[in-house]
């Protein structure tokens, strides 16, 4: 149980253009989603919580208008990339919880965007 | 300071051997404790889940929490090849709503067969 997936695990896009990733938790309603960033050798940066039917709430120094994450429904958070440029190219990660406050996150394999 | 330090390493052993994988952290506020595994370009998995402290045991993982050191460890016994990876300790608190998770920088592991 508890199978987080992410779609696409690879995207290649042009600077400029919006991307989207989607997070969904296949088999637990998953009342929080967390955003996440790696860069290579480095730990796990997290961008953003996000609570179903509510805004996300994002860390010191993450951009909201740049990041745009979205938690329609209890399965599914999508984190749009927007404009994105070559900094942007990283490994993102998302994670999601149950409803219980002691469950621990659960993460998904990861989005590798490269922005050319 | 970090609030929670692990050593980058990286960590080669033997095959069969014991590997001892440790953070420390400054937080007394932490609560709960995990230990997930990362394979290269993969999201971390999972593996030992713990809030009190003491030991508590999975297969060939053992994972130590010493609440009073503020320090963490996870033993592997019988080290395989595939348990090659990136250890990422992880913990949070237990207060509120919104629970941040702080990572560790996470050790890479080799096992050498």
């Amino acid at each position: 149980g508890a199978v987080v997936s992410q779609h696409p695990s690879r995207v290649i896009c042009k600077s400029g253009t919006s991307v989207k990733i989607e997070c969904r938790s296949l088999d637990f309603q998953a009342t929080t989603m967390f955003w996440y960033r790696q860069f290579p050798k480095k730990s796990l940066m997290l961008m953003a919580t996000s609570n179903e039917g509510s805004k996300a709430t994002y860390e010191q120094g993450v951009e909201k208008d740049k990041f745009l994450i979205n938690h329609a429904s209890l399965t599914l958070s999508t984190l749009t990339v927007t404009s994105a440029h070559p900094e942007d190219s990283s490994f993102y990660i998302c994670s999601a919880r149950g409803w219980q406050l002691t469950e621990t996150q659960y993460f998904g394999p990861g989005t590798r965007l490269l922005v050319l | 300071q970090k609030e929670v330090e692990q050593d980058p390493g990286p960590l080669s052993v033997p095959e069969g051997a014991i590997v001892s994988l440790n953070c420390t952290y400054s937080n007394s506020a932490f609560q709960y404790f995990m230990w997930y595994r990362q394979y290269s370009r993969k999201g971390p998995e999972l593996l030992m889940y713990t809030y009190s402290s003491g030991n508590k045991e999975d297969g060939r993982f053992t994972a130590q929490v010493d609440k009073s050191s503020k320090y963490i460890s996870l033993f592997i016994r019988d080290s395989q090849p595939s348990d090659s990876a990136t250890y990422l300790c992880a913990m949070r608190s237990r207060s509120g709503g919104y629970q941040k998770v702080t990572f560790g920088t996470g050790t890479k592991l080799q096992v050498i067969p």
